[in-house]
């Protein structure tokens, strides 16, 4: 049974671009949620998709919007990349909403 | 912000020694959540208390949750050079659907 996946591994933009990472949940979950994690802090709470609708959003500017697919599969975007995007991009899926997470191994954004 | 704090940020033992990491919360919760972290990539889940839990246990593991106080603590016991990573708390606030984390604390076990 395949967890998360996540790709790609790494990515190098630069300031002003745009870039799409993509997350594949754990079979059977029907929830994603992606994380942002800048180094030494705590993952912060980007968005939720559930049932191909954005459920819950935190704190982050409409330059980072997502999507969800009929296979739950979901992308994130970010646009106009800026240096303080730089971080690690984490997805996670679940079944029942708070309940425990399963993590993918993290997309590494360096934004130069 | 309704991020909780974790303390100790950083804490280093000795091989066999425990460890307890401590995590203080805003307002009522559902759940209460840790997961491990090992260089900086995907977090592992860990254990989850609920809120009418007091105390869980998980092989070495054992979470204790005092909602009168707002916080929760996770003893590691027995600790093992592999249980060297970063720990984090991350909780369920009731009437909301995503899980808020903690900053961390970086758990360093010297053989």
């Amino acid at each position: 049974d395949a967890g998360v996946t996540q790709s790609p591994t790494h990515l190098i933009k630069t300031r002003g671009q745009q870039v799409t990472l993509r997350c594949s949940p754990k079979s059977g979950h029907d929830t994603v949620s992606w994380y942002q994690q800048a180094l030494g802090q705590g993952p912060q709470f980007i968005f939720q998709y559930y049932e191909e609708e954005e459920r819950q959003r935190g704190n982050f500017p409409d330059r980072f919007s997502g999507h969800q697919f009929p296979n739950y599969s979901s992308e994130l975007n970010v646009n106009a990349l800026l240096l303080g995007d730089s971080a690690l991009y984490l997805c996670a899926s679940s079944l029942p909403v708070g309940e425990k997470l399963f993590f993918g191994s993290g997309t590494q954004l360096s934004v130069l | 912000s309704q991020q909780g704090e974790e303390d100790p940020q950083a804490l280093s033992i000795q091989e066999g020694e425990n460890a307890t990491m401590n995590c203080s919360y805003k307002t009522s919760i559902n759940n209460l959540q840790w997961y491990r972290q090992n260089s900086g990539r995907g977090l592992v889940h860990l254990i989850l208390i609920r809120s009418n839990e007091r105390e869980k246990h998980s092989g070495r593991l054992r979470v204790t949750l005092d909602t009168s106080k707002k916080s929760s603590s996770l003893l590691i016991t027995a600790s093992r050079a592999a249980d060297t990573a970063s720990y984090f708390c991350a909780t369920l606030y009731q009437g909301a659907q995503k899980l808020v984390f903690g900053q961390g604390t970086r758990l360093t076990i010297n053989p």
